[in-house]
């Protein structure tokens, strides 16, 4: 596709509840990134892939939260037992090479809501 | 702590004037800024960016000042446009580094 697709666009679950994520990114894009963004507040960071290696994922705020990207295209974020404060909107994000300078080009989000 | 200070929080500008957002760092290590521009629903999408080799990039209506000494950078929206209403986030990035660090935001209204 032209940009990074995100799905699903909302998603709510009760807590205590599994919800995973879905990110396909430009198609050779070779970074892939996760934020978190937070009502009203800029995006963190939360993990970085190059190609299926996770290389930092120093910004998952708990175990709860895992991420993967097995073939090196399709990434998945998985939060287990969710809590409310998991309530966010989660970004992806791609860029084309693995150098330090290159924009990120990011999908809309997933709108995550924990009852 | 917050690495990257933005203001003000919001904005409004009548159209046709110019919108300045400021930001503000601490890091040495920072080595690139850009500007993203978010609406309502949508993920940020890239506007402008800067190295600190210079001191001004001009694209079109937009121009990000940036003074080394300081640490401080700006985004200057000229002749603003009620199409312009939106989010803004400044960023910056370490030297080899990946991670972008954001700013708050700022949200601009453009009256017509």
């Amino acid at each position: 596709g032209a940009g990074v697709s995100q799905s699903p666009r909302y998603k709510v679950a009760k807590r205590g509840q599994d919800v995973a994520l879905r990110c396909d990114p430009i198609s050779g894009h070779v970074s892939l990134f996760w934020y978190q963004q937070a009502l009203g507040q800029g995006p963190e960071f939360l993990t970085y892939f190059q190609n299926e290696a996770q290389l930092d994922k120093s910004g998952l705020p708990s175990d709860r939260f895992f991420a993967e990207r097995p073939e090196g295209s399709v990434s998945t974020l998985k939060i287990q037992r969710t809590q409310q404060e998991d309530s966010a909107v989660y970004l992806c994000a791609s860029s084309l090479r693995r150098q330090f300078n290159q924009p990120q080009h990011f999908g809309d989000g997933t709108r995550l809501s924990i009852l | 702590q917050q690495q990257v200070k933005q203001s003000p929080q919001s904005l409004i500008v009548q159209k046709g004037g110019i919108s300045i957002i400021n930001c503000a760092y601490e890091n040495t290590a920072f080595d690139y800024f850009p500007w993203y521009q978010q609406f309502p629903g949508k993920g940020p999408a890239l506007l402008i960016a800067i190295r600190p080799d210079v001191s001004e990039k001009k694209e079109g209506r937009f121009t990000i000042s940036f003074n080394k000494s300081a640490k401080q950078f700006s985004l200057h929206i000229m002749d603003s446009q009620p199409g312009d209403s939106a989010t803004y986030f400044c960023a910056a990035r370490e030297d080899s580094s990946y991670k972008l660090i954001f700013g708050s935001g700022t949200r601009l209204l453009v009256r017509p």
